[in-house]
């Protein structure tokens, strides 16, 4: 089973500051990582796809990088709407596993 | 607009049975793989379970190996899980969720969960 860690565990930033989550995988995943959004008392929301793709719908301000190991989900200018938890999840190989979570908060 | 809708859960017994059911709508719901997600209460998310659109492939987390069986009716645009042998371990809000895996002669392959339901909770105790 592929391990995921994310970091850091907690983000504390202000409104219109940038924002960088990491996602470091225990093996290679090419490019089959996708990052989830999930705010309190909700079902998680796709963001990002195959590592750079923005899902329908998702704010252009929201970009995702990285291949192999090392892969980082970055918000440009954070607005209100964007402080919640980020899940990273690896779909290289079965089973699907996800990140602990970066929980993004404001300070 | 593609539409999941959990429900079936509640309150059981430790080594009771609970069966979820998924109601799809907005999509060609047998032409799509499904998955089963949960939440423990304070927690990450754990994938629970895997079926392709005709049924053929199956696929279970270790944790629930044997206790637990996915299924669906296509004619119903419905997926199941029939959750046996509960622990409290199982307590958790369970997600549904479409299984994004198809391929770009461009860019390769792209595989996520794109659509998911609202959840329902399941909590197991006495």
């Amino acid at each position: 089973e592929i391990v995921l860690t994310q970091s850091p565990a907690t983000l504390s930033l202000s409104p219109g500051e940038r924002a960088t989550l990491s996602c470091r995988a225990s093996q290679s995943l090419s490019s089959y990582v996708a990052w989830y959004q999930q705010k309190p008392g909700q079902a998680p929301r796709l963001l990002i796809y195959a590592a750079s793709n923005r899902a329908t719908g998702v704010p252009a301000r929201f970009s995702g990088s990285g291949s192999g190991t090392d892969f980082t989900l970055t918000i440009s200018s954070l607005e209100p709407e964007d402080f919640a938890v980020y899940y990273c999840q690896q779909r290289s190989s079965w089973p699907p596993t996800f990140g602990q979570g970066t929980k993004l908060e404001i300070k | 607009e593609v539409q999941l809708v959990e429900s079936g859960g509640g309150l059981v017994q430790p080594g009771g049975s609970l069966r979820l059911s998924c109601a799809a709508s907005g999509f060609t719901f047998s032409s799509d793989g499904m998955n089963w997600v949960r939440q423990a209460p304070g927690r990450g998310l754990e994938w629970v379970s895997y079926i392709s659109g005709s049924s053929t492939i199956i696929y279970y987390a270790d944790s629930v190996k044997g206790r637990f069986t996915i299924s669906r009716d296509n004619a119903k645009n419905s997926l199941y899980l029939q959750m046996n042998s509960l622990r409290a371990e199982d307590t958790a809000v369970y997600y549904c969720a479409r299984d994004l895996d198809y391929y770009d002669v461009l860019t390769g392959y792209k595989r996520a969960f794109d659509y998911w339901g609202q959840g329902t909770l399941v909590t197991v105790s006495s």
